[in-house]
Parts: structure tokens; C-alpha cells; sequence
């Protein structure tokens, strides 16, 4: 069964604090993802991986960073957390190829930020 | 601005009946179309998906139909559970930078489906 797993369920941070989100997928998948959903806004790409060590923008990137040293393993940081990143944060992987491009979504964690 | 667009934000219907969630795109590069559902404080789980060269796709309960010349696809479930009661995301397939098959998708903002008993 296919497993996207994320470090934490809710967490609880004080504005000006770093964050790290992680994020480890079993399925051995190419692509990582890392959203955010508020309400009204839908799902909005923060910044995507296709390859460890590879990392691209997504459509709203500023105010965070990404690492991806394992093919495995995908972490959002935010450098100093503000109070309008308070939201739920989720992580996704696919494969890279042209048979199907679902991509398979963590639980979520719900951040706060104070 | 929305290249994917779920104009309805929120859809009611009884138990037994169908519910048609509609989904319209504004890119006709777009050439697969996937909808997700999502319970709160859960992540999106995959429902069903269609590839642009075909215009019905069905999996027991669930039936997406994509017209292509009206950029316009729909999920019908039929019929209605309470279970089937969250928010539904349709998602489109970019192809563009498609270097190595890097694609990302491109949501809509999401129908909150609730399937009164």
C-alpha cells in the first residue's frame, strides 16, 4: 500500500521561529510536492521536486525553502515563520512518466503559527 | 488567474440521488484530468481520472465525462452516500516544460459535497 507520511499532525510555532516540515514517501517516486490548502484557495504549490538534490518553484514559494538529500525524503522549511503561513501543509509524491500522473497526498499538517 | 474552475463551492443532495460536480479548464493543452476527494484534516485521496483522448471514464460508483470542445469535464456519483459527503478537487495535467515528464497539476478550488441521509 502506498504511504506518504509527514512529520507531525499539528504543530504550534511562534512567529519568527524555523519551521521544518518532512516529509518520506515508500513508493520510491521521482516527484515530491509540497502544498498548501487554505480556505477559499484551494491546493497552492509551494515548490516541487523531480529528482534528489532538485528543486523547483512552485506558484507561491516566497518565504520558504526545500531540501531533498534523499529520493525518499522532502522537507519545507520556512526561515522565520509569520502568521499568514498559519495553514495546513501537505506533502505529495508521483511518478515521473506518462502512464499516469496521480500523485498521492500525505495526512497534512496543520500548522499554527502565533 | 484559474486555468481550472469549480464554479459551484458547495453541492447538496439526498441520499440515492446523483451528484454531478462540474469542473471547466481554460487550456486545451491540458491532456489528463484527474478528481480527488478530501475529508477534513485528511490529505486528498485520488477518485478518478481521464486521459484527453477519451471522453467517459467509469469505476463502480464514480463516472468522469470530459467534452473537450466545451473544455468541460463532470464527475457523476451515482448513487449518493453520506459517505461520500467532502470536498471534491479537480486537477489538470500540465504539459508544459514537460522535460522528463516533471509534470505538476493544476487544481481547481475545490466543490464541498455534502449527501444528506
Amino acid at each position: 500500500d502506498v504511504k506518504v507520511t509527514q512529520s507531525s499532525r499539528y504543530l504550534v510555532k511562534r512567529t519568527g521561529e524555523k519551521v521544518f516540515l518532512e516529509c518520506v514517501q515508500d513508493m520510491d517516486h521521482e516527484n515530491m510536492f509540497w502544498y498548501r490548502q487554505d480556505p477559499g484557495l484551494g491546493l497552492r504549490l509551494i515548490y516541487f521536486s523531480y529528482d534528489v538534490k532538485m528543486k523547483e518553484k512552485g506558484d507561491i514559494p516566497e518565504g520558504y525553502s526545500v531540501s531533498r538529500e534523499k529520493k525518499e525524503r522532502f522537507s519545507l522549511i520556512l526561515e522565520s515563520a509569520s502568521t499568514n503561513q498559519t495553514s495546513m501543509y501537505l506533502c505529495a509524491s508521483s511518478y515521473r512518466g506518462p502512464i499516469s500522473y496521480e500523485q498521492y497526498f500525505g495526512p497534512g499538517t496543520r500548522l499554527t503559527v502565533t | 488567474d484559474q486555468q481550472v474552475k469549480q464554479n459551484s463551492p458547495s453541492l447538496s443532495v439526498q441520499e440515492g440521488r446523483i451528484s454531478i460536480l462540474n469542473c471547466d479548464y481554460t487550456n486545451s493543452m491540458f491532456d489528463y484530468f484527474l478528481w480527488y476527494k478530501k475529508y477534513p484534516a485528511e490529505g486528498p485521496t485520488f477518485l478518478i481520472s481521464i486521459s484527453s483522448i477519451k471522453d467517459k471514464n467509469e469505476d463502480g460508483r464514480f463516472t468522469v465525462f470530459l467534452n473537450k470542445s466545451a473544455k468541460h469535464l463532470s464527475l457523476h456519483i451515482v448513487p449518493s452516500q453520506p459517505g461520500d459527503s467532502a470536498v471534491y478537487f479537480c486537477a489538470a495535467s500540465d504539459p508544459k516544460g514537460d522535460a522528463g515528464n516533471n509534470r505538476k497539476l493544476i487544481w481547481g478550488l475545490g466543490t464541498s459535497l455534502a449527501v444528506n441521509p
